[in-house]
Parts: structure tokens; C-alpha cells; sequence
């Protein structure tokens, strides 16, 4: 069965820094993985995927994110948060083989200070 | 402008009374789902449609009802609310599924007294 788990319900950073929120996943295939972003009062919304090749998949605002096959993790990153990138950020796979399914993790939510 | 349109985005009811949240959808979308997102858990999905007369069960469809009739219009019924489906409810949709994007509605949220 498919799975993702965001370990961290809530990461802290200043501004400026670089920032990291995990996602590790479970498919008994090969997956489609996918980050999407949640501003306060709003729906989702897309900021990378990773469908197959290069292991790092540049994406919106910024923000990129490291397929590890070894370690089936899908880790957001970005080199230098901004103060507006404080939002709630959903890690989520699909099983190649059952694409049907879309299966989201349970959200990490990223305060950066001033 | 390419959008999912859902509505009520907010709505109080009581127990029992039936209610309709409608998801319409303007990208000619073959593939459309719905999903709740509680504290905690997550979203998770409810019912999904590859199109037009298919749907199927995600991991929460107790409780629910969906239908689709035609391609862009997506309803979510609920026959007989009760409070564990007080959420926050999303309608999505994308072509096809595999690694295609899924466009967001902006929610609806409903509580159920």
C-alpha cells in the first residue's frame, strides 16, 4: 500500500536561511512524487513533481526538492526562505503502477521569522 | 481563468439534513476527487471520477455520495450529515491522473452541528 509520512508537524526557520521539510514515502512501485503548498484560507496549490530522470526537480518560488531512491525520500529545500513562504506543505506520491490514487501526507508547516 | 469552482465555500447545518457541495470544474478535466482535510490527518480522498459515469471510492467514502454526469461538474452529497463530517472539503481535478497536476478548488468548509 501507498504511504508518505512528513516526520515534522512544524518547521521554524529565519528568513534567509535555508530550509528543509522531510517527506518520506512507500510505493510498491516506482512513484510520482509531489509537493503542493496551502496558504492560509486557500486550496492547494503546485510547486514541484517528480516523474522520472534528474534526481533534483527545480520548481515554483524557488523551491526544490531531491528524489533519494535508497532512502525513499522526496525532501523539500530552498536555499533562503522568505517570511512569505510560511504556509502548510503537503508531500504526495502515486504508485506508477495504480495511478488512480494520490495519497498525501499529513502537512508540515513551515513558520519563518524576520 | 482555468479554475475549480466549489460552493457553498462555507456552510453550518444540523444533523440529518441533506446537503449538496457542488465542484465545477472549466479545463475540460477528464479526472476530478474530492478530499477532506482534517488536523493531523492530512487530506484524504473520498471519491474520485476518471470521467464521465466512472467513479470510485478513495479511503473515506462512507457517508458519502458522488455523481457525474457531465465533465466538468463533480457534486459531493451528503444524505445524512452527522458531525464526524464537520472538515474542510477539497475538489480537485487534472488530466487524466498518472503524473498530471491536480488543480485545487479554495475549499469548503462545513460543520455539522
Amino acid at each position: 500500500a501507498q504511504s508518505v509520512a512528513q516526520p515534522e508537524d512544524q518547521v521554524n526557520v529565519a528568513e534567509g536561511n535555508p530550509l528543509t521539510v522531510k517527506c518520506t514515502y512507500s510505493v510498491s512501485g516506482n512513484p510520482y512524487l509531489f509537493w503542493y503548498v496551502q496558504y492560509p484560507n486557500r486550496g492547494l496549490q503546485f510547486l514541484l513533481k517528480y516523474i522520472t530522470g534528474d534526481n533534483l526537480v527545480k520548481g515554483s518560488y524557488g523551491f526544490e526538492a531531491e528524489f533519494n531512491k535508497s532512502q525513499t525520500s522526496f525532501h523539500l529545500k530552498k536555499p533562503s526562505a522568505l517570511v512569505s513562504d510560511s504556509a502548510l506543505y503537503f508531500c504526495a506520491v502515486r504508485d506508477k503502477g495504480d495511478t488512480d490514487k494520490l495519497i498525501f501526507g499529513t502537512g508540515t508547516r513551515l513558520q519563518v521569522f524576520p | 481563468e482555468a479554475q475549480v469552482t466549489q460552493n457553498p465555500r462555507y456552510l453550518i447545518t444540523v444533523t440529518g439534513k441533506k446537503l449538496t457541495v457542488t465542484c465545477s470544474q472549466n479545463m475540460n478535466h477528464e479526472y476530478m476527487s474530492w478530499y477532506r482535510q482534517d488536523p493531523g490527518l492530512g487530506l484524504r480522498q473520498i471519491y474520485y471520477s476518471m470521467n464521465v459515469e466512472v467513479t470510485d471510492k478513495g479511503d473515506v467514502p462512507e457517508g458519502y455520495k458522488v455523481s457525474r454526469k457531465e465533465k466538468r461538474n463533480f457534486p459531493l452529497i451528503l444524505e445524512s450529515p452527522s458531525p464526524n463530517q464537520t472538515s474542510l472539503y477539497f475538489c480537485a481535478s487534472s488530466s487524466y491522473s498518472g503524473a498530471n497536476v491536480l488543480t485545487f478548488g479554495a475549499g469548503s468548509r462545513l460543520t455539522v452541528l
